[in-house]
């Protein structure tokens, strides 16, 4: 089965742009959570969907958001892009159950800002 | 809030050793830890899944235990082998599960 794809796989925007990043999860699966990877930060909670609610956020500032549609697919998106957002941002996808099932990630987007 | 450590932070070993890498956390209350590994440039690839209440999973050459009341987990690869080289995460899952906190992984060489 195919597993969680994340588009596009590169990018490249200009400071005071924005992006917008799309997920497909798993077939199935309806939790589709959102990290920012840096080399700095490491691995970083942004947020977490299920069933199209916002169910957890991370410390991000409000120009990152995210929202979830019917069919679990889920866009991630950053306004007025800083230097520091470039980033991977890599999306995850988990069966229903709790945390009986583990997270599967996709490729990532990587987010360059110039 | 949740820390996660992992140690060491690079590892360079001849192909064929059996070598352990080490995860701590600083809250005990986890749902689940979960080791991935990274190969440069690319997402994530989930090796194995323990649950709370769990002590150890295996897959393969892979074995990870877990010691929640010490806040400790340790992946185990046994024979080594030059496609092992990546880098090794560890994530705790919080108790519902729903956000995982990540160690700063271990660069894992393995040399021919």
């Amino acid at each position: 089965k195919a597993g969680v794809t994340q588009t596009p796989r590169y990018l490249i925007k200009t400071r005071g742009q924005q992006v917008t990043l799309s997920c497909s999860p798993i077939s199935g699966h309806r939790s589709v959570s959102w990290y920012q990877q840096t080399p700095g930060q490491g691995l970083q909670f942004l947020f977490e969907y299920f069933s199209e609610t916002q169910r957890n956020k991370g410390n991000f500032p409000g120009r990152f958001s995210g929202r979830q549609f019917s069919n679990s697919r889920s866009e991630m998106n950053v306004s007025t892009l800083e230097l520091g957002d470039s980033a991977l941002y890599l999306c995850a996808s988990r069966a229903p159950g709790q945390g009986n099932y583990g997270y599967t990630f996709g490729s990532g987007t990587r987010l360059t800002v110039v | 809030k949740q820390e996660v450590t992992q140690i060491p932070a690079a590892l360079s070993v001849p192909e064929g050793e059996n070598l352990v890498l080490n995860c701590s956390f600083t809250d005990s209350a986890i749902y689940n830890l979960q080791w991935f590994r990274q190969d440069p440039g690319k997402g994530l690839t989930s090796l194995l899944l323990i649950q709370s209440s769990q002590r150890e999973q295996t897959s393969g050459r892979l074995n990870a235990s877990l010691d929640k009341s010490s806040g400790r987990s340790t992946l185990y690869i046994a024979a080594s082998q030059p496609g092992d080289s990546a880098t090794y995460l560890c994530a705790v899952g919080r108790y519902d599960g729903n956000k995982l906190v990540f160690g700063a992984g271990t660069i894992l060489r393995v040399k021919s």
